[in-house]
């Protein structure tokens, strides 16, 4: 159980353009959902946290207007890099909250975005 | 961000070895913690999580937790080169907030 679908895997864009990232939680209904940047040899890096039905809270330093999310169902979220560029290229991934009590936390899978 | 460190390593140790690996924090609220494994190109996946003092064991891994201290470790028994990868240690503190480590590159070596 638990599991979080990211799609796409990998993705090649040119500069300029916007690349929408899909993450849905498949048996269970994720209330909130992570979203990470992870460039080469370096560790995970929370970019926000996205809440069903409200705003995204943004980390310090992480354009909102730049990476726009959408969290509108109990079982998806989006992340959307608008007018991408060379320096946005990078490891995302999505993160979902499951349990309760002791709650933990499942992965997607990733996405590579490289911007051309 | 709430610190979380890690030795980044590389580590290095022979197959059938005892690899440990170390996470220290710094926030005193940190609620429990969480050991990932990444292997290269890939999503981390979770081993092994951890809320109370002590030892918790699962199979070849013991996740170990001493918050007077404010560290937490991994030892993984009989280590094998598939264990080979990057581990990250998480801290999940009030309010929701998850923050990772470094991470530490293990090789375990045939």
């Amino acid at each position: 159980g638990a599991v979080v679908s990211q799609h796409p895997s990998w993705v090649i864009c040119k500069s300029g353009t916007s690349v929408k990232i899909e993450c849905r939680s498949l048996d269970f209904q994720a209330t909130t959902m992570f979203w990470y940047r992870q460039f080469p040899k370096q560790s995970l890096m929370l970019m926000a946290t996205s809440n069903e039905g409200s705003k995204a809270t943004y980390e310090q330093g992480v354009e909102k207007d730049k990476f726009l999310i959408n969290h509108a169902s109990l079982t998806l979220s989006t992340l959307t890099v608008t007018s991408a560029h060379p320096e946005d290229s990078s490891f995302y991934i999505c993160s979902a909250r499951f349990g309760r009590l002791n709650y933990g936390y499942t992965f997607g899978s990733g996405t590579r975005l490289t911007v051309v | 961000q709430k610190e979380v460190e890690q030795n980044s390593g590389p580590l290095s140790v022979p197959e059938g070895a005892i690899a440990s690996l170390n996470c220290t924090y710094s926030d005193r609220v940190s609620q429990s913690f969480f050991w990932y494994r990444q292997y290269s190109g890939k999503s981390p996946e979770l081993i092994m999580s951890i809320y109370s003092n002590g030892d918790k064991e699962d199979g070849r891994f013991t996740a170990q937790l001493n918050k007077a201290s404010q560290y937490v470790s991994l030892l993984i028994r009989d280590s094998q080169p598939s264990d080979s990868a990057t581990y990250l240690c998480a801290e999940r503190v009030a309010g929701n907030q998850f923050y990772f480590g470094t991470g530490t590159s293990l090789t375990v070596i045939p």
